[in-house]
């Protein structure tokens, strides 16, 4: 069975400090990768998302930035933390359109989350 | 581009009743895909229902359902007989079934208090 992985899950971190946030999934293959932020009572905005190794796609200019080193592995960073990049990040990998799944077709499945503060 | 709405940020119901959480879309696409997640106050987002624009028959997974009127661009979830675990947010998400990237769009969400 698949199963994704995100840490760490609370980070206090100084404004200007630097960040990395760090997601695995096992259990298969070339996923698609995403990450998300969510403010605080608010919905999910997208940040990032990978269809393969070293592809990815910005979907709102911010501080941060995202990487894929690895098939399974999706790394979000920040050189400088700004006090508005507070919140709680959730990684989250799907099976890539079209392929067929046991864990369901279009499905995103999510991380438990990292909150960050930035103090 | 597609938009998600959930016009009600709360909404409450009693120990083993019913409750409808509405949400309605934007898009130009005759194919794509609807989700309803929930997040519970551990922040876990878990799937809950997920409906096929092609399929006319409103999904069911026990006792969460969905109104699926499509026309009226609107997918509204219903949980029957509410129990204390219930209790989250709840997302409604929109995905194109044309996109490479599986990317989910999602609602502001709407909080459910359950009350004992």
């Amino acid at each position: 069975s698949q199963t994704i992985h995100q840490w760490p899950a609370t980070l206090v971190q100084p404004v200007g400090s630097p960040l990395s946030l760090e997601c695995t999934v096992e259990g298969t293959s070339n996923p698609n990768l995403y990450w998300y932020r969510q403010a605080a009572g608010r919905g999910l905005q997208l940040l990032f998302y990978s269809v393969g190794i070293g592809q990815i796609s910005s979907e709102v200019p911010q501080n941060l930035s995202a990487s894929r080193p690895q098939d399974r592995q999706f790394i979000l960073s920040s050189k400088k933390l700004l006090l508005s990049d507070s919140g709680f990040y959730l990684c989250a990998w799907s099976v890539p359109p079209g392929v067929l799944s046991s864990s369901g077709a279009n499905v995103l499945t999510f991380g438990a989350g990292s909150r960050l503060t930035v103090l | 581009a597609q938009t998600v709405t959930q016009s009600q940020p709360e909404m409450s119901v009693q120990e083993a009743e019913t409750v409808t959480l509405s949400c309605t879309y934007d898009t130009s696409e005759s194919d794509y895909y609807l989700f309803w997640y929930k997040q519970p106050p551990s922040r876990q987002m878990i799937l809950v229902i997920r409906q096929e624009a092609y399929k006319q028959q409103n999904a069911t997974e026990n006792r969460f359902s969905v109104n699926f009127q499509k026309a009226a661009k609107s997918f509204s979830l219903k949980i029957s007989d509410s129990q204390l675990g219930d209790a989250a947010m709840y997302f409604c998400a929109y995905r194109s079934a044309g996109s490479n990237t599986g990317k989910l769009i999602f609602g502001q969400g709407t909080t459910l208090q359950v009350k004992p």
